[in-house]
C-alpha cells in the first residue's frame, strides 16, 4: 500500500519570503500523480499544483514550484512570495494511475505573518 | 460549470443517533468519492463509485456505514449507529474519464460532531 508523510506540522513565515514544505511518499509503481492540495478554514480542497511521474520536468503553477525526487520518492513544494491568502493547511497526495483514489499525507499547517 | 455541492454543511448528534449527508458531483463525472477527515489528519477514502457501482469501499466500516449512488448521479452516505470516533470533516469528491490524471473535485464538506 502507498503512504505518504509530511514530517512537518507546521510551519510559519513571513509575508514575501519563500517557503518549502516537504513530502516523501513510497509505493512500487512506476506510473503515478502526486498532487499538493490546499485547505483553507473554509474546509474547501483545492487543488495548487500537479505532477505526473513519468515527466522529468518538475511543474511550476505561478508562485507555486514543486521538486520531484522520483529516485528518492520525493516531492516538497515551494512558494515564493509568500501571501497573507497563502494561509492554509497543505496535503501531499499520490493517485496510482490505476486506483484513482488519492492518498494523502498528514498535512503542514502553514501561517504567513503580516 | 457549478462545483460539487454537499449538505449539510454542519451536524451535530448523540452517539447511537443515525445521520446522512448529501452529495451531488459536478455534472458529467462519472467518479464519486466520500473522504472522511479527522481532526488534525489527512482525507482518507471510505468509498468510490464509478457511476452507480463500488469500485473500492475496503475502508468503509461496514457495520456501521452506507452509502448509495442512484441513478449515477447524487449520492448518500449514511452512518447508523454514530460513535464519538465518527466526529470528523466527511468530504465529497468527483471525477471525469475524460481526464487522464483523474483530477478530483471537492465539495466544502459536512462537519460532524456526534456528542
Amino acid at each position: 500500500a502507498q503512504t505518504v508523510t509530511q514530517s512537518q506540522p507546521e510551519m510559519s513565515v513571513q509575508e514575501a519570503e519563500t517557503v518549502t514544505l516537504s513530502c516523501t511518499y513510497d509505493t512500487s509503481e512506476n506510473n503515478y500523480y502526486l498532487f499538493w492540495y490546499k485547505q483553507p478554514p473554509s474546509r474547501q480542497m483545492i487543488l495548487v499544483i500537479r505532477q505526473e511521474a513519468y515527466k522529468q520536468q518538475n511543474a511550476t503553477e505561478n508562485r507555486f514550484s514543486v521538486n520531484f525526487q522520483k529516485a528518492a520518492k520525493s516531492f516538497s513544494l515551494k512558494i515564493s512570495d509568500s501571501q497573507l491568502g497563502d494561509t492554509a493547511m497543505y496535503f501531499c497526495a499520490f493517485q496510482d494511475q490505476g486506483a484513482q483514489k488519492l492518498v494523502f499525507g498528514q498535512g503542514t499547517r502553514l501561517t504567513i505573518n503580516p | 460549470e457549478a462545483g460539487v455541492a454537499q449538505s449539510p454543511r454542519y451536524k451535530i448528534i448523540e452517539k447511537r443517533q443515525s445521520v446522512a449527508f448529501w452529495c451531488n458531483p459536478i455534472s458529467g463525472h462519472a467518479t464519486l468519492y466520500w473522504y472522511q477527515q479527522i481532526l488534525g489528519q489527512g482525507p482518507k477514502l471510505l468509498i468510490q463509485f464509478q457511476n452507480n457501482g463500488v469500485v473500492d469501499d475496503s475502508q468503509l466500516p461496514k457495520d456501521r456505514f452506507s452509502a448509495e449512488r442512484l441513478k449515477g448521479v447524487d449520492s448518500t452516505l449514511k452512518i447508523q449507529p454514530a460513535k464519538l470516533e465518527d466526529s470528523a470533516v466527511y468530504l465529497c469528491a468527483s471525477s471525469s474519464n475524460r481526464d487522464i490524471s483523474y483530477e478530483q473535485y471537492f465539495g466544502p464538506g459536512t462537519r460532524l460532531t456526534v456528542t
